[in-house]
């Protein structure tokens, strides 16, 4: 087991609706960053979180947003849901400095 | 920002023989460089990474080279078995002394199909 949870595992949702979708990891994973995979696709970039803080963002409306708690778990919020949204939702999570990333097994997520 | 080529798109070798997978990056400023291993439906995997001040890192069937003056690294498996089929993923990323990684910018991944 990787340490890196993320749930639900799958969820359907309407167009225009809102979704949140939950990372949680083991303590010291004090980076978690957000990442959207479309089918095909290589994960893009979403946004990045530091000790609680956003410290990079990528191209992604703000309709996209989130949080991380005190013990280390994160959100991912998507307002407004589009079709274009139904993607593969991966959170991945670092111990920081110079440790790589470990990747939760995603939340896929289809908009009809 | 970064932008991250990786080819081939798809690869077919038979059993034993290797595979190389190479990629290119634009950002001179790139320090960090993994490589994700996802197989279908399940999340990437780490496999090897290897830091700008390394040339190459070899995990048993495993090898990364990395040339900083062309911008590209590669991915070398030796050996191939039928279990190492999956999608191959690059990645670049800049590390900054605050201690929090960065994003990391993928390529488009490589289909790798070991025939038995």
């Amino acid at each position: 087991e990787t340490g890196v949870t993320q749930s639900p595992t799958h969820l359907i949702k309407t167009r225009g609706q809102q979704v949140t979708l939950r990372c949680s990891s083991q303590s010291g994973h004090n980076t978690v960053s957000w990442y959207q995979q479309a089918l095909g696709q290589g994960p893009q970039f979403i946004f990045q979180y530091y000790r609680e803080e956003e410290n990079g963002r990528g191209n992604f409306p703000p309709r996209f947003s989130g949080l991380q708690f005190p013990n280390y778990s994160s959100e991912l919020n998507v307002n407004a849901l589009e079709l274009d949204d139904s993607a593969l939702y991966l959170c991945a999570c670092s111990l920081g400095g110079r440790q790589g990333y470990t990747f939760g097994s995603g939340t896929r997520l289809t908009v009809v | 920002g970064e932008n991250v080529e990786q080819h081939p798109s798809t690869l077919s070798v038979q059993e034993g023989d290797s595979a190389v997978i190479k990629c290119t990056y634009s950002d001179s400023a790139s320090n960090y460089f993994p490589w994700y291993k996802q197989e279908l439906g399940k999340r990437p995997q780490l496999i090897i990474d290897i830091r700008s001040n390394v040339g190459e890192k070899k995990d048993q069937r495993i090898a990364v080279t990395l040339n900083k003056t062309a911008k590209h690294f590669s991915l070398h498996i030796t050996e191939t078995q039928p279990e190492d089929s999956a999608v191959y993923f690059c990645a670049a990323s800049m590390g900054n002394s605050g201690g929090s990684n960065y994003k990391l910018t993928f390529g488009k991944g490589t289909l790798l199909t070991v025939n038995p």
